[in-house]
């Protein structure tokens, strides 16, 4: 059963442009939020942690959110770069058991055309 | 960028061959991680350890099997690789095996892309 759900799946846009990528999920109790970025090939690099208190947190050009009462967050890439190209993966933990546990969503695979 | 490291990049075998993923990481992380990840969908954790001597079963069921004797190394191993093994195995590590409760960050390696033929 898979309780981290992202939207849209795929996404094409032109350099420049911004672009928002959307995480709904059903984790509870929710613990905190990341977001990372997956490069073709390559491993996940995180690139936001948010926690239940946190409502938007960023890091250059990439914006998080977080609506924890909505259980949506969403992250918002400002003037594209080629370089932006990959795959953006939401990642949710819960606090429920002692080890707690990690979420992962599908990705949406967001590419950048020139 | 993590200092976490995996070897081979990319392998293409036989099917029954014995085939050992290398991940060695120098963060000196107590916790690291095992995951597989097909295309176009999530990641799932095969194997995880606590530190030294330790290592435990994740939520996907895999047929390979994962030793700890170095903080810094946790290879996994295949006996007899079958075509079903074809996927792409990520390791991890952090400072904090609670990833849940805390902002620790988990870094990951390249990853090995196996093919099974």
């Amino acid at each position: 059963k898979n309780q981290v759900e992202q939207s849209p799946q795929s996404l094409i846009i032109l350099e420049g442009k911004n672009c928002t990528l959307q995480c709904n999920y059903t984790v509870s109790p929710f613990s905190n939020l990341r977001w990372y970025k997956q490069d073709t090939g390559r491993g996940p690099v995180s690139l936001t942690i948010m926690t239940f208190s946190e409502n938007t947190k960023s890091n250059g050009r990439y914006t998080a959110t977080l609506d924890a009462d909505t259980k949506q967050s969403s992250l918002h890439i400002t003037a594209s770069q080629l370089s932006d190209s990959a795959s953006y993966i939401c990642v949710v933990s819960d606090r429920g058991s002692t080890l707690g546990r990690l979420y992962f969503g599908r990705g949406t695979q967001l590419t950048v055309w020139p | 960028e993590a200092d976490i490291y995996q070897t081979p990049r990319y392998l293409v075998i036989g099917t029954g061959k014995k085939i050992t993923l290398e991940c060695s990481q120098t963060m000196g992380h107590d916790k690291m991680y095992w995951y597989q990840q097909d295309p176009g969908m999530e990641l799932h954790l095969i194997h995880y350890s606590y530190g030294v001597n330790s290592t435990e079963k994740g939520d996907l069921s895999s047929e390979s099997t994962v030793s700890r004797i170095r903080t810094e190394h946790f290879p996994l191993t295949l006996e007899s690789a079958r075509p079903s093994h074809t996927s792409q195995y990520l390791c991890a590590s952090s400072g904090s095996f609670r990833l849940a409760a805390t902002n620790e960050k988990l870094f990951f390696g390249s990853g090995t892309q196996l093919s099974v033929l």
